[in-house]
């Protein structure tokens, strides 16, 4: 069956300490990983995209990559403004699978 | 600002009552999807419309039912409520194949 699993489910920073969250996927056929961003009460907001392995995409402090089985969103020297559920999700046939999130919040 | 909009922002409603969910999708979209978010759960794909015939089915109750007109708004019609259907409810749109843009959601509450 298909799945999308994120971890951590929840992550601590201080601010300027950098750090990695986790997406791994179980679709067959991987047409596309999306990263959004959602803040509490709000719908998600679009970060990235990615379509193939080795592929990476930046956007101020965050930075996504991808394999062939899983991927990452890089978080470099994240400010308070950074706090934020991240959702990843992947298309299989034409529904998207999004996993539950790792909820950051970075500490001043 | 994604550019899609959905109304009511909030809604209350009582158990056993029928609602109506709208939403106008981005300019040129012509996929409409709808998600529910129930607390501490993640997003649950309910249905997929694009240029008014439906395309995907999800987790959609029997009591649910949505449809896409031809000026591409869409409604989500939540009928025979129960305390368990509060949650925010999604509409996104997108050109079928890849990104989704997030309306800002509408909170039903049943009471």
């Amino acid at each position: 069956e298909d799945q999308v699993t994120q971890s951590p489910e929840a992550l601590r920073l201080q601010e300027g300490e950098s750090s990695s969250l986790n997406c791994s996927y179980t679709v067959s056929g991987l047409r596309g990983l999306f990263w959004y961003r959602q803040d509490p009460g709000k719908g998600p907001e679009f970060l990235f995209t990615l379509y193939s392995a080795g592929e990476e995409k930046e956007k101020e402090r965050l930075k996504a990559t991808l394999t062939k089985k899983e991927s990452f969103l890089h978080i470099t020297a994240p400010k308070p403004e950074d706090s934020a559920t991240y959702l990843c999700a992947v298309p299989s046939g034409n529904q998207f699978y999004f996993g539950t999130g790792t909820s950051l919040t970075v500490i001043p | 600002d994604s550019g899609v909009t959905q109304t009511p922002k909030h809604l209350i409603t009582a158990t056993g009552q029928r609602v109506t969910l709208r939403c106008s999708p981005r300019s040129g979209d012509l996929s409409v999807y709808w998600y529910q978010q129930s607390l501490d759960q993640g997003l649950q794909f309910l249905i997929q419309y694009y240029n008014g015939e439906e395309r995907a089915k999800g987790n959609i109750l029997e009591r649910f039912s949505a449809q896409q007109f031809p000026d591409l708004h869409s409604e989500l019609n939540l009928s025979s409520l129960e305390l368990g259907d509060s949650a925010l409810y999604f509409c996104a749109s997108g050109d079928g194949l890849n990104t989704q843009y997030f309306g800002p959601g509408t909170r039903l509450t049943v009471l």
